[in-house]
């Protein structure tokens, strides 16, 4: 089945700095790879997914790269604030289900 | 839009009892459901996936006549616990899938078992 490992565990950076969290999967059908931000106690917010067909896709201050032949995939923050500090998750699906990375709590000092 | 509801927030019950969740997609029908459970400071485990009108799939591991799901309808599906003990103590999340394989979660339920 399929597996995804997510790192780093924890990130902290400091207000204004960039954030990186990569991950990779080991099923090289999974076609779907969503970010999900998680605030202590509150559901999981979906905040980009990036589909096989694409290689990049950016919203704003975040942005998503997809290596499909290296099986990883990365989240990009930009100009990080203080509202970034959060658990963020990536995922990785082939047909319906999502199977989750580790999580990453970022820490955004101001 | 895309939202998803789950009732309760939090329960507590006693050691032996059954412990009923509802899922709902209140503005999209969602012939797929998700239940998710996820202990603290770690990541969430897929139980079973819920289909509208058929059985549920269940996860390697996860007990199917101890969490009883039913996906009566297409913006409704329940997670029953049953006779619940303190290990089941938990906090559960449900999703419901939005095309074409979007999932929106819920705002989860904490369950604690006395």
């Amino acid at each position: 089945g399929e597996n995804v490992e997510q790192h780093p565990s924890t990130l902290s950076v400091q207000e204004g700095d960039s954030a990186v969290i990569k991950c990779t999967y080991s099923d090289s059908a999974s076609n779907y790879f969503p970010w999900y931000k998680q605030e202590l106690g509150k559901r999981p917010q979906l905040i980009i997914d990036i589909r096989s067909n694409v290689g990049e896709k950016k919203d704003q201050r975040i942005a998503v790269t997809l290596n499909k032949t290296a099986k990883h995939f990365s989240l990009h923050i930009t100009e990080t604030q203080p509202e970034d500090s959060a658990v963020y998750f990536c995922a990785a699906s082939r047909e319906v289900k999502l199977i989750f990375g580790q999580g990453t709590t970022l820490q955004v000092k101001p | 839009g895309a939202v998803v509801s789950q009732h309760p927030s939090w329960v507590i019950c006693k050691s032996g009892t059954s412990v009923k969740i509802e899922c709902r997609s209140l503005d999209f029908q969602a012939t797929t459901m998700f239940w998710y459970r996820q202990f603290p400071k770690q990541s969430l485990m897929l139980m079973a996936t819920s289909n509208e009108g058929s059985k549920a799939t269940y996860e390697q591991g996860v007990e199917k006549d101890k969490f009883l799901i039913n996906h009566a309808s297409l913006t409704l599906s329940t997670l029953t616990v049953t006779s619940a003990h303190p290990e089941d103590s938990s906090f559960y999340i449900c999703s419901a899938r939005a095309n074409p394989d979007t999932q929106y979660f819920g705002p989860g339920t904490r369950l604690t078992v006395l």
